[in-house]
């Protein structure tokens, strides 16, 4: 089974500011995605940004960016210019290639303070 | 565009009794999932569904719950006995994995509350 890690239950920052969300993961596969997805008290799971592993290139989107370190298994989220509608539970997800399943980490929750 | 669908949106059952939560997924797709929430924890695998048959099921996933897809549009999830521990938000997503598109579309969820 694949592990997600979110060591950061809980995150804050000042709106315009930047905001780094860190992510672990433990898998043998070579062949997978990332996600992250944002969750606000809605609870709609909304996706935020994805990569896919053998692409080296870092994933963007628009003031979402991520860092992907394959061999440290390390997928950090950085949302930049933090708008007070970023406040929300984020989850960084791992998905293998075979079988589309998602496994989720516990979240990070981020407020957005004005 | 398109999207995945629930219903209802809120269920709230007593302890014992059988439950069906809804899911209408994006009509092309082929792959379906449920999750499930707990309030204030992650989200949870349940099942997948692919080909009119289960493909994967978590722990969670007991003799308790079933999937099923009747009629080619709908995608349901029932629980026959509740316990106090099905409170939960379920998801319901769909996929297609055709070419790049891999992406998991999920619907707004339904939150069960067991009482």
């Amino acid at each position: 089974a694949q592990t997600v890690t979110q060591s950061q239950p809980e995150m804050s920052v000042q709106e315009a500011e930047t905001v780094t969300l860190s992510c672990t993961y433990d898998t043998s596969e070579s062949n997978y995605y990332l996600f992250w997805y944002k969750q606000p008290p809605s609870r709609q799971m909304i996706l935020v940004i994805r990569q896919e592993a053998y692409k080296q290139q870092n994933a963007t989107e628009n003031r979402f960016s991520v860092n992907f370190q394959k061999a440290a298994k390390s997928f950090s989220l950085k949302i930049s210019d933090s708008q007070l509608g970023d406040t929300a539970m984020y989850f960084c997800a791992f998905m293998r290639a075979n079988d589309y399943k998602l496994s989720f980490g516990a979240g990070t929750t981020v407020t957005v303070r004005a | 565009e398109p999207e995945v669908t629930q219903t209802p949106s809120h269920q709230v059952t007593q302890m014992g009794q059988e439950v069906i939560l809804r899911c209408v997924p994006i009509s092309n797709h082929l792959y379906f999932y449920w999750y499930r929430q707990i309030l204030g924890q992650k989200v949870e695998f349940l099942v997948s569904f692919y080909n009119n048959e289960i493909s994967e099921k978590s722990e969670i996933f007991d003799d308790q719950f079933s999937v099923e897809r009747p009629d080619g549009s709908n995608f349901t999830l029932k629980i026959r006995s509740t316990k106090l521990e099905d409170s939960a938000m379920y998801f319901c997503a769909s996929t297609t994995t055709s070419g790049s598109d891999y992406e998991q579309y999920f619907g707004p969820g339904t939150r069960l509350t067991v009482t």
